[in-house]
């Protein structure tokens, strides 16, 4: 693994269904981050973490949850996908003591039927 | 509220100079930040910013003025691979990345 890693690549999901994104970073982040990227909108964050062990709610938290167990791993679920949920998901990651940079993965793209 | 507006799309011409407009106003600010995304990709770092002046690098150098909340991007001897998407962020004061919608710049031969 070199960097940050997302998966799956893409997925074509029924409404309703459960679906958990991965994401997995290497750099030995402390904070890492969840956003959605929509056409003609900026990144929306859903979700964030510091450090391992403890979650924030961004700005579109409504329909997803997140855990954080380790430093490395932050994924993102879905209990029951809509449609609005429709988008391309970025996971990033931060490290908070050396300028704020946050270094993406390489998306996911999700469609909701 | 927490606002950063930037153009929708602009276009330039092969070795000409761009400048890409980037105003915020968001709660508390700790730097300004700009990424470039190319179609399908991932956003990239290209600058951060936290005080007054311009910061050069290469082709690319970033400026910011604190008092009139406003930065730009300023590309120079512009190259067919910088057809991108130019994305302003904001560091708020909770040091989450506020985002603008995004620049689209085509290049032009």
């Amino acid at each position: 693994i070199a960097g940050i890693t997302q998966a799956p690549t893409s997925q074509i999901l029924a409404a309703g269904r459960r679906m958990t994104l991965r994401c997995t970073q290497d750099m030995r982040h402390n904070a890492m981050y969840w956003y959605r990227q929509d056409l003609g909108l900026g990144l929306r964050l859903i979700h964030y973490s510091n450090t391992a062990g403890t979650t924030g709610k961004g700005e579109v938290p409504d329909g997803y949850s997140v855990s954080r167990a380790n430093t490395d791993d932050f994924p993102l679920t879905l209990a029951s996908a809509v449609p609005s949920q429709t988008s391309v998901y970025f996971c990033a990651s931060s490290d908070l003591a050396g300028g704020n940079e946050q270094f993406f993965g390489p998306g996911t793209r999700l469609t909701v039927l | 509220g927490q606002n950063i507006d930037q153009p929708t799309e602009m276009t330039a011409t092969e070795g000409a100079i761009v400048q890409i407009n980037c105003t915020y106003q968001t709660s508390g600010f700790n730097g300004l930040f700009w990424y470039q995304q190319h179609a399908g990709e991932a956003p990239t770092f290209l600058s951060y910013n936290v005080l007054d002046g311009l910061e050069e690098k290469g082709r690319f150098s970033s400026f910011l003025s604190r008092s009139k909340g406003y930065s730009y991007l300023l590309l120079k001897e512009l190259q067919m691979k910088d057809s991108a998407s130019y994305l302003c962020a904001s560091l708020d004061s909770n040091y989450q990345l506020i985002w603008g919608a995004g620049t689209k710049l085509i290049i032009k031969p």
